[in-house]
C-alpha cells in the first residue's frame, strides 16, 4: 500500500520569505502522479500544484514550485514570497493507478506579517 | 462553470439517526469520489463511483455507511444509526475519465458533520 509522510506538523515564516514545505511517500508503482493541496481556514481542498511521475520536468505554478526526486520518493513544495493569503494546511498527495488519493498527514503553514 | 456542489455544508445528527450527504460533480466530469477528514488529521479515501457503478469501496466501513451515484442526480453517501465517531468532514471530489490516465480531483467544500 502507498504511504505519504509529511515530516513537518507546523511551520511558520514572514512574509515575502520562501519557504519550503517536505513530502516522501512509498510506492511500488512507476506510473503515478503526485499533488499539493491547500485547506485554508475555510476548509476548502484547493489544488495547489501536480506533477506525472513520467516527467522529468519540475512543476511550477506562479510563485509555487516542485522538486521531485523520483529515485528518493521525495516532493517538496517550495512557495516564493510567500503571502499572508498562503497561511494554510498544506496536504501532499499521491494518485497510482487505483485512482484514489493517499493524503499525508499535512503541514500547518503560518505566514506572519 | 460551477464546480462541486455539496450540501448540506453543516449536519447535525442526534445518535442513531441517519446523515444524507449529497454531492453533485463538475460539469463534464463522470467520476466522484468520498473522503473523510477526523479532526486535525488528513482527508482518507472511502469511495469510488462512476455513474451507477461503485468501482472502489475499499474505504468504506462495512457496516451502517452506504454510497450511489445514480444516472440522474447527484452522488449519495448515507450513513446509518451515526454514532459519534462519525463527526467528521465529508468531501466529495469529481474527475474526468481518460483511459489510462489519472486524473486531477477537484473537491467540492465539504460536508461537516456533527453527531450529538
Amino acid at each position: 500500500a502507498q504511504t505519504v509522510t509529511q515530516s513537518q506538523p507546523e511551520m511558520s515564516v514572514q512574509e515575502a520569505e520562501t519557504v519550503t514545505l517536505s513530502c516522501t511517500y512509498d510506492t511500488s508503482e512507476n506510473n503515478y502522479y503526485l499533488f499539493w493541496y491547500k485547506q485554508p481556514p475555510s476548509r476548502q481542498m484547493i489544488l495547489v500544484i501536480r506533477q506525472e511521475a513520467y516527467k522529468q520536468q519540475n512543476a511550477t505554478e506562479n510563485r509555487f514550485s516542485v522538486n521531485f526526486q523520483k529515485a528518493a520518493k521525495s516532493f517538496s513544495l517550495k512557495i516564493s514570497d510567500s503571502q499572508l493569503g498562503d497561511t494554510a494546511m498544506y496536504f501532499c498527495a499521491f494518485m497510482g493507478g487505483a485512482q484514489k488519493l493517499v493524503f499525508g498527514q499535512g503541514t500547518r503553514l503560518t505566514i506572519n506579517p | 462553470n460551477a464546480g462541486v456542489m455539496q450540501n448540506p455544508r453543516h449536519l447535525v445528527r442526534r445518535r442513531g439517526q441517519e446523515a444524507r450527504l449529497r454531492c453533485s460533480p463538475m460539469k463534464g466530469h463522470s467520476h466522484v469520489y468520498w473522503y473523510r477528514q477526523l479532526p486535525e488529521e488528513g482527508l482518507k479515501f472511502m469511495v469510488y463511483l462512476q455513474k451507477e457503478n461503485i468501482i472502489d469501496e475499499s474505504g468504506m466501513p462495512k457496516e451502517r455507511f452506504s454510497a450511489e451515484f445514480p444516472k440522474e442526480g447527484p452522488s449519495i453517501l448515507r450513513i446509518q444509526q451515526v454514532v459519534r465517531g462519525d463527526s467528521a468532514a465529508y468531501f466529495c471530489a469529481s474527475s474526468h475519465w481518460t483511459s489510462g490516465t489519472q486524473e486531477t480531483q477537484y473537491f467540492g467544500p465539504g460536508t461537516r458533520l456533527l453527531v450529538l
